[in-house]
């Protein structure tokens, strides 16, 4: 099993929809959880962070983290094409706080 | 524009030929990690460098070796380049900083192994 879970897609969403994108965690001591956007033959993006359970608001993005369920989710309003890019969850392990292990991305494309 | 750059942008190696990449991390980051991604998958974590020590080394063979030099800058060599070794080259900075734990991405270098 891997340590992080993430749906690959492709998804593929109408401009202006609300778009859910999730993860699963295999490890209960993770402690810093990431999303990171990346285009097309670009490097990663960090969108948001969050060390706790809960939601986290900035802008259109919310991120969502339920450390009971190992679940962790990211949300974008008003969807726009140009946030068509795949998108990363991450994570850290507690003690060694700067070693990411990432989800295999999942592939969005909002169409116009 | 995270502030890390990264050397070169595109390269083509032989089998068993040796490659350097380099990568200067943003002001004030004191940590520098080395990721290696596949076409399709995430990255996968290689190695991190603290102060210009080694202080981290994910699932990757001793012929994958790193810098780190005092101005934080780094670079990741890779001896007897295999086909598989083809991938894009991630360099991330961090600060020692215990707030938060923001670690930023270059932009990456594309190696092709033929």
């Amino acid at each position: 099993q891997k340590e992080v879970e993430q749906d690959p897609g492709p998804l593929s969403v109408p401009e202006g929809a609300i778009v859910s994108l999730n993860c699963t965690y295999s490890n209960s001591a993770f402690q810093y959880f990431m999303w990171y956007r990346q285009y097309s033959r670009k490097g990663p993006e960090l969108l948001m962070y969050t060390y706790s359970s809960g939601n986290k608001e900035d802008g259109r993005f919310t991120a969502q983290v339920d450390k009971s369920s190992k679940y962790i989710s990211l949300f974008i309003r008003d969807s726009q094409p140009s946030d068509s890019a795949t998108y990363l969850c991450a994570r850290t392990l507690s003690g060694s706080a700067r070693q990411l292990t990432f989800g295999s991305g999942t592939q969005l494309t909002v169409l116009p | 524009e995270t502030g890390v750059t990264q050397s070169p942008t595109h390269l083509i190696k032989t089998r068993g030929q040796q490659v350097t990449l380099r990568c200067s991390s943003q002001s004030g980051h004191n940590t520098v990690s080395w990721y290696q991604q596949a076409l399709g998958q995430g990255p996968q974590f290689i190695f991190q460098y603290y102060r210009e020590e080694e202080n981290g080394r994910g699932n990757f063979p001793p012929r994958f070796s790193g810098l780190q030099f005092p101005n934080y800058s780094s670079e990741l060599n890779v001896n007897a380049l295999e086909l598989d070794d083809s991938a894009l080259y991630l360099c991330a900075s961090s600060s020692g900083s215990r707030e938060g734990n923001t670690i930023y991405f270059g932009e990456g270098s594309w190696l092709t192994v033929v």
